[in-house]
């Protein structure tokens, strides 16, 4: 059963800081990888997707990585700013024909002025 | 285009009382996904819904719940005789098909709180 872990489960850094927020999963065999941003009381929008065959993923200050064979992905966030501020989601998808999400429970970020 | 419509966005409900959340998919989109948070928890998937059938409802409590995605109109998640423990945010996602190439967007939530 394809367990998603995200650590730290919460993170305090002050403005202009480069942090990395890790995701892990049980099983390798996924088809792809996404990240959420996730404010509060807010839906989730849709930040980065990793299919399994690419290493990385880049959009502005963000960069996603992917490790398939550990299990793990990591997401660097550059230079944060206050805005930044939400909880941030990994979401794995199982298999081609597969549609469902395994989300991990969310890393919380604050980013302080 | 709009985005994934969920309505209401807020939903109180007394114990016992049925509660019906609502989701427009994306134009164009035939394949509806509801997911539930629960405080302080990641997303967890309930039910998969083409038009007018439902393909997966592997996550769906067996009892009190029910999903269906008419012909005409939004899908629908129900919640019967609510109890404290439904109190949670519910999610809608929709893709224009599955398989590889489908990504699913998702709405604003539904927050449903029990008293």
């Amino acid at each position: 059963k394809q367990e998603v872990t995200q650590i730290p489960a919460a993170l305090s850094v002050p403005e202009g800081e480069n942090l990395v927020l890790n995701c892990s999963f049980t099983d390798s065999a996924i088809y792809n990888l996404q990240w959420f941003r996730q404010d509060p009381g807010k839906g989730l929008t849709s930040l980065l997707l990793i299919q399994s065959s690419q290493r990385e993923q880049t959009s502005g200050r963000l960069n996603a990585s992917l490790d398939k064979s550990s299990g793990r992905s990591t997401l660097y966030i550059a230079a944060s700013q206050p805005g930044d501020s939400a909880t941030y989601l990994c979401a794995v998808r199982l298999g081609d024909s597969s549609y469902k999400l395994i989300f991990g429970s969310g890393t919380r970020l604050l980013v302080r002025p | 285009n709009a985005g994934v419509m969920q309505n209401p966005r807020h939903l109180v409900r007394r114990r016992g009382q049925e509660a019906r959340l609502r989701c427009s998919p994306m134009k164009g989109h035939s394949h509806v996904y509801w997911y539930r948070q629960l405080p302080e928890e990641g997303l967890k998937f309930m039910v998969y819904l083409q038009k007018e059938n439902i393909i997966d409802e592997s996550g769906m409590p067996k009892e009190r719940f029910s999903a269906e995605f008419p012909k005409e109109g939004p899908s629908i998640l129900r919640i019967q005789q609510v109890v404290r423990g439904d109190s949670a945010a519910y999610f809608c996602a929709s893709s224009l098909k599955t398989g590889r190439s489908a990504e699913a967007f998702f709405g604003q939530g539904t927050r449903l709180t029990v008293v």
